[in-house]
């Protein structure tokens, strides 16, 4: 349970902030991801970060802006967000070296903009 | 792209009896095929995964079987008990591929 950490757990803001999600995985792992979690949506692949170098986005708004300076670490930067941004985002790490491709997640930060 | 289609997007049964829910995707060249629960309020958790050069892999009550010419898989879950009561989601993807898609998910409730 401990080994994909997101801060913080909830989140409020109005769009005109600015603010950080933080990303922290205990694992070894060598990759990481950000996912969007709407209700009643499936979840949404947002980033793909293998060896810390972006390797996928997937027509992200560039208010969404991503950060990874280290294979345990990663961030999602916000600004001016809409309200349909409101949402769980989900951090997950994996290990790509091996055989499959198995993503453990963190607990998400929940997301609310006004 | 890849898309993954889920069936049904909810389901009841009495607890004891099978759950199965059905996914499939698009591209061929997918190899690996995740299975993920989501208890409420909770992060998705790998259950079982099976990849491509296997047709069928069991855990106790859990089993996946995949049919790769048809391009679907399938979770079945057997002696139900409520603490199976979630969100499933299933998921394909190229290993080491940039493509990695979830369905929509099921929520399976089961019932006492």
């Amino acid at each position: 349970e401990t080994g994909v950490t997101q801060t913080p757990r909830h989140l409020v803001m109005g769009m005109t902030n600015k603010k950080s999600l933080k990303c922290e995985q205990h694992l070894g792992h060598n990759a990481m991801y950000w996912y969007k979690q709407s209700a009643k949506k499936p979840l949404e692949l947002m980033f793909v970060y293998s060896l810390e170098e972006r390797v996928e986005n997937n027509s992200v708004p560039s208010r969404f802006s991503p950060e990874c300076p280290n294979s345990s670490h990663l961030f999602l930067h916000l600004h001016t967000l809409q309200p349909e941004d409101s949402a769980l985002y989900l951090c997950a790490s994996s290990n790509r070296d091996r055989d499959t491709d198995t993503q453990y997640f963190g607990p998400g930060t929940r997301l609310t903009v006004l | 792209g890849e898309n993954v289609e889920q069936h049904p997007s909810t389901l009841s049964v009495q607890e004891g009896d099978s759950a199965v829910i059905k996914c499939t995707y698009s591209d061929s060249a997918s190899n690996y095929f995740p299975w993920y629960k989501q208890e409420l309020g909770k992060r998705p958790q790998l259950i079982i995964d099976i990849r491509s050069n296997v047709g069928e892999k069991k855990d106790q009550r859990i089993a996946v079987t995949l049919n790769k010419t048809a391009k679907h898989f399938s979770l079945h879950i057997t002696e139900t008990q409520p603490e199976d009561s979630a969100v499933y989601f299933c998921a394909a993807s190229i290993v080491w591929g940039q493509n990695f898609v979830f369905g929509p998910g099921t929520r399976l409730s089961v019932l006492p």
